[in-house]
């Protein structure tokens, strides 16, 4: 079972505009963590932003946030005022167990962002 | 500070022919991860490292995958011999101890693999 789900393959958004990328998880754990990365044309994976599971506030850097909903375990990323360089694919990834040390993270298919002029 | 650091960034051979990859993380992090992502596709876990131990090698393909992290610092993958679906980037990544209040992985440039 996939513990990932991005259900959109490819998305467009108009310059300026703000724009949600969809992530559900699944896991039985109660101590894990998400993490949204950006992976442009070049091929480096870009750290953007970070939720821990206990976190009572739903986390912000600039100009992303994400839309942590734990009952319904989405974790949204948010990108407001689009620029043309978030041009890039977009991945949702989850490390279960942050309590306990170094486990795995698991990454979903990602979602394509296009940014238009 | 470096980033992790890969080595070749790109790779030609042809199949049945024997490759390998060089990854020298994070001054500092412990934990080493090496993934193969193919195109289109979110990055899929081939083995992780604690300091020197292979905590986690369920997904290597183990007749034509090898890994060593001898000394707990560098590492390398290999494949022997190579087919035309192990095709892909192979991205390493490093992580600091959770007690250091690291949370996330950051990762090399990768090598992008062609076999032909």
């Amino acid at each position: 079972a996939q513990k990932i789900t991005q259900t959109q393959p490819g998305m467009f958004v108009q310059e300026k505009e703000a724009v949600t990328l969809d992530c559900t998880y699944d896991t039985s754990d109660p101590s894990y963590g998400l993490f949204w990365y950006k992976q442009p044309s070049s091929g480096e994976m870009i750290f953007l932003i970070y939720q821990g599971s206990y976190d009572q506030q739903n986390a912000t850097e600039g100009r992303y946030s994400l839309n942590f909903q734990k009952a319904r375990k989405s974790a949204n990323l948010v990108i407001s005022a689009s620029q043309l360089g978030d041009s890039a694919m977009y991945f949702c990834a989850m490390r279960e167990g942050v309590k306990n040390y170094g486990q795995n993270f698991v990454f979903g298919p990602g979602t394509r962002l296009s940014v238009l002029p | 500070e470096a980033g992790v650091v890969q080595s070749p960034r790109y790779k030609i051979i042809e199949k049945k022919q024997p490759v390998a990859f060089w990854c020298n993380p994070i001054s500092g992090h412990n934990t080493l991860y090496w993934y193969r992502q193919n195109l289109g596709q979110g990055p899929e876990l081939l083995i992780r490292y604690e300091n020197e131990e292979a905590v986690d090698d369920s997904q290597l393909p183990k007749d034509r995958f090898s890994a060593e992290r001898l000394k707990g610092v560098d590492s390398t993958l290999k494949i022997q011999p190579a087919e035309l679906g192990d095709s892909a980037v192979y991205l390493c990544a490093s992580s600091p101890p959770l007690a250091t209040g690291g949370n996330e992985q950051f990762f090399g440039p990768g090598t992008r693999l062609t076999v032909l």
